[in-house]
């Protein structure tokens, strides 16, 4: 079993659509990330987080430390949201290496 | 500030060979980490550098190898070259510190045939 696990692993929306990503975890953390890639193959950071919820802009990401799960939503979606989405946990016990999930790929069409 | 970038962008090699892929830093980030990212699957924890000196290595064998710099840039070095070694190879830099964020260069793209 993986330490990291997405769900879903694919996910089509219609634009607009409210949009919810999944991540589970089975390590102590010290952080979570959720990262965005597109098809070109860079990552950007989008959130970091450690506890509680952050939001930016349409994004929004959720942790619970003691359910060991973590959500990212995306409000009124639009194509270009179109990405791979990445969680990764940084390991409490390592020296702040990532873990990383499968990722979810999001097709969002108009 | 400038970002995290990483050469070549794309790489062709083929099985046997050697290769040296280089990464450079954001500004003022003295750790680097690397990762391999096959077709379909998360990034995979290849070894992180500190001022230098290797101090953390994922379950890679030793024909991968990596260097820092006194600049805090990076190179990574794989040898023998195998099929299975044509992944997105992604460096990520930050400053040293559990709560740092990692911020990561565009990748180089290595195909060995």
């Amino acid at each position: 079993k993986n330490e990291v696990e997405q769900s879903p692993q694919n996910l089509t929306a219609q634009e607009g659509e409210f949009i919810t990503i999944n991540c589970s975890y089975s390590v102590g953390i010290s952080a979570l990330h959720w990262l965005q890639q597109h098809p070109g193959g860079g990552i950007v950071s989008l959130f970091m987080l450690s506890s509680g919820k952050k939001k930016h802009g349409r994004l929004i990401a959720t942790i619970n430390i003691q359910e060991k799960h973590s959500s990212l939503h995306i409000t009124a979606s639009h194509p270009r949201d179109s990405a791979v989405y990445i969680c990764a946990v940084k390991d409490g016990g390592s020296q702040g290496n990532l873990i990383f999930g499968k990722g979810t790929k999001l097709s969002v069409k108009p | 500030e400038t970002g995290v970038t990483q050469s070549p962008t794309h790489l062709i090699k083929t099985r046997g060979q050697q290769v040296t892929l280089r990464c450079s830093s954001q500004s003022g980030h003295n750790t680097v980490s690397w990762y391999q990212q096959a077709l379909g699957q998360g990034p995979q924890f290849i070894f992180q550098y500190y001022r230098e000196e290797e101090n953390g290595r994922g379950n890679f064998p030793p024909r991968f190898s990596g260097l820092q710099f006194p600049n805090y840039s990076s190179e990574l070095n794989v040898n023998a070259l195998e099929l299975d070694d044509s992944a997105l190879y992604l460096c990520a830099s930050r400053d040293w510190g559990s709560s740092s964020e990692q911020y990561f260069g565009p990748g180089t793209r290595l195909t060995v045939t």
